[in-house]
């Protein structure tokens, strides 16, 4: 089992170019999210989906689109990508909502 | 929302002496406590975690205890050894919640 797998592992852009960050679990897990890893700020919820067609908000989700493609895949979307998105990106899922999430080993984004 | 405090930021302790890391939460609808470690490059791990109805949860030389009245949790580490190493972070939801608010992280520094 790989667990939570995320693609690319290292991005840089430049101000105003566009990405996708994929994430894929092969946990049968309902729940999937992202977040996004400052120093000194902790992880913060950028969106989630509680399950298959559904996605919602979090805490920080300006600048971003999520897609969940089908149970196992949840991508996150930069469509003009700007520094203050400078972060690590972490995916994660869980079986459903109150329970331990799963963490990827994260994408090291830098925007320029 | 929910606010979680956590405390102290850093902190070091000589390898085979304890370490406890201490957390607020601000919301008493809050029902779930995980703790995460994570190591260098990675994405955080569950080491442990507490559900409200409970008072203290151990498993081998880590322990969870919680004081619904006073909304704080701590984190107990004994025998600390070097692998102990890490960032450490705690966090809190509510039942039925997709959104885990997360502590901004202890940097756990054991010394051999």
């Amino acid at each position: 089992n790989a667990g939570v797998t995320q693609t690319p592992k290292f991005q840089v852009l430049k101000t105003g170019q566009s990405m996708t960050l994929q994430c894929a679990q092969d946990m049968n897990h309902n729940s999937m999210y992202w977040y996004r890893q400052d120093p000194g700020m902790g992880l913060r919820l950028i969106y989630y989906s509680a399950s298959e067609g559904t996605t919602d908000k979090g805490e920080v989700p300006n600048g971003y689109n999520v897609s969940r493609l089908n149970k196992r895949e949840f991508s996150l979307r930069l469509e003009s990508a700007a520094p203050s998105q400078t972060s690590v990106y972490f995916c994660a899922s869980s079986e459903d909502g109150n329970s331990p999430l799963h963490f990827g080993n994260g994408t090291r984004l830098t925007v320029t | 929302g929910e606010n979680v405090e956590q405390h102290p930021s850093t902190l070091s302790v000589q390898e085979g002496d304890s370490a406890v890391i201490k957390c607020t939460y601000s919301d008493s609808a809050s029902n779930y406590f995980p703790w995460y470690k994570q190591e260098l490059g990675k994405g955080p791990q569950l080491i442990i975690d507490i559900r409200s109805n409970v008072g203290e949860k151990k498993d081998q030389r880590i322990a969870v205890t919680l004081n619904k009245t006073a909304k704080h949790f701590s984190l107990h580490i004994t025998e600390t050894q070097p692998e102990d190493s890490a960032v450490y972070f705690c966090a809190a939801s509510k039942a039925g919640s997709y959104q885990l608010t997360f502590g901004k992280g202890t940097k756990l520094s054991v010394i051999p």
